[in-house]
């Protein structure tokens, strides 16, 4: 069965520092997906991606945050400055169109 | 699909029972809602999903119901076993709203 891919499993940052969470979607869709969820806490959407633009993003996706399709594969999230309250799991998802939504196993960021 | 919410945050059933897990969402504009299952440490993991068109939809041992006229929406596992405890989450999208909006999850454990 087709999987969302991410890497790395676990990430530890100082405070202020660049991460890039990496994904690889499924190759057939075309919507990716970020979304974060903090230790017990619900899933919340940051930012929705297609057609190599942003789509549709949170209050959280502030400044700090970006995303990139640098090539056919890969989606990449990147927190420019990194802040103890960043410190959640990250997912990506990717979907075809409203429907085959798939997550990812997530990627843990922990700031210090 | 701003207010998607579950009615109780945890749940304990016994093995071999019947579990009902409830969600309530306010958007009538939703239109395609999905079921997830979270074990400790994962993604959120696909178990089942209905369109607004439905009220019913049935997989293997879960059952997910939709009432619209409420916005009421419930899972039902048959025959529990101690492999779905877990968080259960349900989510929503509207109309060209690929963004899913998560509830707050309800934790099953499951009693041998």
């Amino acid at each position: 069965e087709p999987e969302v891919t991410q890497t790395p499993s676990h990430q530890v940052t100082q405070m202020g520092q660049e991460v890039i969470l990496r994904c690889v979607p499924i190759s057939n869709h075309l919507y990716f997906y970020w979304y974060r969820q903090i230790l017990g806490q619900k899933v919340e959407f940051l930012v929705s991606f297609y057609n190599n633009e942003i789509s549709e993003k949170s209050e959280i996706f502030d400044d700090q945050f970006s995303v990139e399709r640098p090539d056919g594969s890969n989606f990449t999230l990147k927190i420019r400055s990194t802040k103890l309250e960043d410190s959640a799991m990250y997912f990506c998802a990717s979907s075809r169109e409203d429907y085959g939504y798939t997550f990812g196993s997530g990627t843990r960021l922990t700031v210090v | 699909g701003e207010n998607v919410g579950l009615h109780l945050p945890t749940l304990s059933v016994q093995e071999g029972d019947n579990s009902i897990i409830n969600c309530a969402y306010s958007n009538s504009a939703s239109d395609y809602f999905i079921w997830y299952k979270q074990e400790s440490g994962k993604g959120p993991q696909f178990i089942i999903d209905i369109r607004s068109n439905m009220d019913k939809r049935q997989g293997q041992r879960v059952t997910v119901l939709l009432n619209k006229t409420v916005k009421h929406l419930s899972l039902q596992i048959a025959a529990t076993q101690p492999g779905d405890s877990a968080v259960y989450f349900c989510a929503e999208t509207g109309t060209n709203d690929y963004k899913l909006s998560f509830g707050a999850g309800t934790t099953v454990t499951v009693r041998a």
